[in-house]
């Protein structure tokens, strides 16, 4: 089945600076790539996704690339500020898989922007 | 248009205890799904539904049962709760399964088991 690994668990930058957030996924039919955000005492919310057939997406300050050849995506956030502190989630599909979730989701990264 | 809500927020059980969750959705949608959040451990799909009626396993589902007597409702059940099923429990539901459709998640059910 499909395996989902995401690296760093924990990153500090401060504010105005860049984040990378990195995934890794392992079943190679996998075609979309979501990130979800999850505020403090919130349930997580789509911030944004790709699809195998482009190479990267942008929308404002977030931006997601994807090596379909190497099998990883990431998450990139500019000028980052103090609100964008929160978990984020990778996640990928398992298209071969046995059919008993839609998603499988990466262990997440606690993201601090510091003032 | 409340999305998805859930009910209790919180709750501490004793050990052997049984407690329900519930889970509405106002969106129409027909699949839902239940998750745990554990640290370090990310989302595990406990059970999920593909309409009113239906039910399914998904990744973690021992110990839980699930229930959709109504297509806007999703209930999950601990019939004997052990400390292990401490955790905080998500719901979500979505327009169809898997690839391209956004879940959308409920803020979150935090259960501790002593």
């Amino acid at each position: 089945g499909e395996n989902v690994e995401q690296h760093p668990s924990t990153l500090s930058v401060q504010e105005g600076d860049s984040a990378v957030i990195k995934c890794t996924y392992s079943d190679s039919a996998s075609n979309y790539f979501p990130w979800y955000k999850q505020e403090l005492g919130k349930g997580p919310q789509l911030i944004i996704d790709i699809r195998s057939n482009v190479g990267e997406k942008k929308d404002q300050r977030i931006a997601v690339t994807l090596n379909k050849t190497a099998k990883h995506f990431s998450l990139h956030i500019t000028e980052t500020q103090p609100e964008d502190s929160a978990v984020y989630f990778c996640a990928a599909p398992p298209f071969s898989n046995s059919g008993n979730t839609p998603l499988v989701f990466g262990k997440g990264t606690r993201l601090s922007v510091i003032a | 248009n409340a999305g998805v809500t859930q009910t209790p927020k919180f709750r501490v059980l004793k050990t052997g205890q049984s407690m329900t969750l519930l889970c509405a959705q106002d969106m129409n949608h027909e699949y839902m799904y239940w998750y745990r959040q554990d640290p370090g451990m990310g989302l595990r799909l406990i059970h999920y539904s593909v309409g009113e009626g239906t039910t399914a396993k998904g990744e973690v589902p021992d110990g839980y049962n699930v229930s959709r007597l109504k297509k806007q409702n999703f209930l999950l059940g601990l019939e004997s709760a052990a400390p292990s099923q401490t955790s905080v429990y998500f719901c979500a539901s979505s327009y169809s399964w898997g690839q391209g459709y956004e879940q959308y998640f409920g803020p979150g059910t935090r259960l501790t088991v002593t």
